[in-house]
């Protein structure tokens, strides 16, 4: 069974610092997807990332995958107030359920 | 484009009693998976549907189903309802390849009391 792990679980970090958050899946997938979910809010689809060494950015956010270390990083530049979410990754394989992360809660401190 | 809707947004209900949740896709779109995230267990799977058909199912026990209709429209119904299906239950939906993402509705949260 697919099992997906993220780390850190809580992330407390200052306003323009950088930081990463990690997710390792434990078999064969063919896509990674990352998710940001405000509290009590829907989850919103950041980056889908399908093949080995696939980067993607879009404005403080960029996600890598190494599918031979079966991970992805979610990596945050320069840190602001709007980024503080829980950001959860999930990965899938074929016709396969998606499979969540545990997600990381996010707060940025002024 | 008009996103995943979901009706209705709150609900509370008792023990025992059922519920039905409704779920409209994005236009276009074939698949509609149904989640649950609690802060115990996170986010989990219930079931997908495509073209009204079942295609995969989570581990949930038999009181959970759900349907597809031809307009790819789906609801999932919860029968006897225990304190523990307290949820926000997310419905998403993505279009027939299986690589396309997954966009989710903004959820209905469920109280069981």
């Amino acid at each position: 069974e697919l099992k997906v792990e993220q780390n850190p679980l809580f992330l407390s970090m200052q306003e323009g610092k950088n930081y990463t958050i990690y997710c390792n899946y434990s078999t064969t997938s063919d896509r990674l997807y990352w998710y940001r979910q405000d509290p009590g809010k829907s989850l919103e689809s950041l980056f889908v990332l399908l093949s080995n060494g696939a980067v993607k950015q879009e404005g403080r956010l960029m996600a890598s995958l190494d599918t031979k270390a079966r991970l992805s990083t979610l990596h945050i530049t320069a840190a602001v107030h709007d980024l503080s979410a829980t950001y959860f990754c999930a990965v899938s394989f074929g016709n396969e359920k998606l499979t969540f992360g545990t997600g990381t809660r996010l707060t940025i401190i002024p | 484009k008009a996103g995943v809707t979901q009706t209705p947004r709150y609900l509370i209900k008792t023990r025992g009693q059922q519920v039905t949740l409704s779920c409209s896709p994005i236009s276009g779109h074939r698949s509609v998976s149904w989640y649950q995230q609690t802060p115990g267990q996170g986010l989990q799977f219930l079931f997908e549907y495509f073209s009204e058909t079942q295609r995969n199912k989570g581990n949930f026990p038999g009181r959970f189903s759900g349907r597809q209709f031809s307009n790819s429209r789906s609801e999932m119904n919860v029968s006897t309802l225990e304190l523990g299906d307290s949820a926000l239950y997310l419905c998403a939906s993505r279009g027939g390849n299986y690589k396309d993402t997954q966009y989710f509705g903004p959820g209905t949260r469920l109280t069981v009391l």
